[in-house]
């Protein structure tokens, strides 16, 4: 029962270097999302994708790109990496079937650009 | 910018004592969740409150709503050391926006 799962853990990049985030589940959800999260800053919305086949820009969207691959997996890709792109990301997803309708979070990638 | 504004930053406490903790949003929800961040770990979902909802509870937690305030609580009885955390809210829709977060340490 792997839920969220997110590779690598932890990535480090020189500025100008591209990288791409994985992220994977196993719950048949149909909503995916990434977020950074900065200290003092709580937890920002990179991208999202609402259902397989769409994806929409969130708060913090520039310096990235994403891809829903089909509905397991939805990759975020950094083409030139810069130092402000120093975070811990975090890839979640979700099912507007679910009651709760809570967000089911990946352990996080940490990465560091020097 | 972000939807939710937690309050207090930061907490700490007695263990046994009661813990609160507030956020504030700024557009209307149809729903509002409250979740929990161990150091170094993804967050995992605590509670859900619907925007018709006053108060709910669930176990030691305790999570009330004033719409008319753009505000939400949650109370954590007995704290325990295990309890010490991040905590966030987050407003619901597409977008999940969250808040800042309190930081809550229970001293054993």
């Amino acid at each position: 029962n792997a839920g969220v799962t997110q590779t690598p853990k932890f990535q480090v990049l020189k500025t100008g270097q591209s990288m791409t985030l994985q992220c994977a589940q196993d719950m048949n959800h149909n909503s995916m999302y990434w977020y950074r999260q900065d200290p003092g800053m709580g937890l920002r919305l990179i991208y999202y994708s609402a259902s397989e086949g769409t994806t929409d820009k969130g708060e913090v969207p520039n310096g990235y790109n994403v891809s829903r691959l089909n509905k397991r997996e939805f990759s975020l890709r950094l083409e030139s990496a810069a130092p402000s792109q120093t975070s811990v990301y975090f890839c979640a997803s979700t099912s507007r079937w679910l009651a709760t309708g809570e967000l089911f979070f990946g352990e996080g990638s940490r990465l560091t650009v020097l | 910018s972000q939807q939710g504004e937690e309050d207090p930053q930061a907490l700490s406490i007695q263990e046994g004592e009661n813990a609160t903790m507030n956020c504030s949003y700024k557009t209307s929800i149809n729903n509002l969740q409250w979740y929990r961040q161990n150091s170094g770990r993804g967050l995992v979902h605590l509670i859900l409150i619907r925007s018709n909802e006053r108060e709910k509870h669930s176990g030691r937690l305790r999570v009330t709503l004033d719409t008319s305030k753009k505000s939400s609580s949650l109370l954590i009885t007995a704290s325990r050391a295990a309890d010490t955390a991040s905590y966030f809210c987050a407003t619901d829709g597409n977008q999940f926006y969250f808040g800042t977060g309190t930081s809550l340490t229970v001293i054993p």
